[in-house]
């Protein structure tokens, strides 16, 4: 069972459009960690959000922490093919344990 | 560069031999975490130290497998006998001293093939 379910799974646009990806589960998190990953490379960190509500802006990305801190989205506007990769999304502190506990992913693909 | 190195990056081997991987922490991160990634998939948690004591290990951590972290600085995994199921990405991540984040940084992982 995954606890936290990513969607769209893949996901192709064009260049210059606006998406949105979830990252939903039933559990409360302590902390929701977005990640981009290149093809044969480790993760990557973009953000972290801590606090029920919480949005925060890198750039063209907005990241959202759900009222509850059970769920997460991150919009990206105005898509450029330099963000094309597989985004993760992992909840931190699940049951008090260390480890983060990762969605399927997103992969995403910009066309030009 | 200051973040966390994995060793060695690509790793191909018979199916029966031994395999280690190292990985270097961010300097002053005390907490090392060690998951394993397959094709399709976000990465699974298996084993996490702080400092040199290993205080968690998934129920996917089989005998097989062993990490250690002598001197809590560098860490090491190793697989016996290898089997083509653990053909795989490992990966290595590590967070600083404020047991209240959780923001791990990844390395850039050992991607292991069992012939």
């Amino acid at each position: 069972t995954q606890l936290l379910e990513q969607s769209p799974q893949f996901l192709s646009i064009q260049e210059g459009e606006n998406l949105t990806v979830y990252c939903n589960s039933s559990s409360v998190f302590s902390s929701l960690q977005w990640y981009r990953q290149e093809p044969g490379e480790g993760p990557v960190l973009l953000v972290t959000v801590v606090t029920g509500g919480e949005v925060k802006k890198l750039k063209r990305l907005t990241f959202q922490f759900g009222d509850a801190r059970k769920d997460s989205s991150l919009h990206i506007t105005a898509a450029q093919p330099g963000d094309t990769g597989l985004y993760l999304c992992a909840g931190g502190r699940i049951q008090g344990a260390q480890k983060l506990v990762f969605g399927q992913g997103t992969r995403l693909t910009i066309n030009p | 560069d200051t973040g966390v190195s994995q060793n060695p990056r690509h790793k191909i081997t018979k199916r029966g031999q031994n395999v280690t991987f190292r990985c270097d922490p961010i300097s002053e991160h005390n907490r090392l975490y060690w998951y394993r990634q397959t094709l399709g998939q976000g990465p699974e948690f298996l084993t996490y130290f702080q400092n040199e004591a290993q205080l968690e290990k998934s129920r996917l951590l089989s005998d097989r497998f062993s990490a250690e972290r002598p001197k809590g600085s560098f860490s090491t995994l190793e697989i016996q006998r290898t089997e083509q199921g653990d053909s795989a990405m490992y990966l290595c991540a590590t967070a600083g001293f404020l047991i209240s984040t959780d923001t791990q940084y990844f390395g850039p992982g050992t991607r292991l093939t069992v012939l």
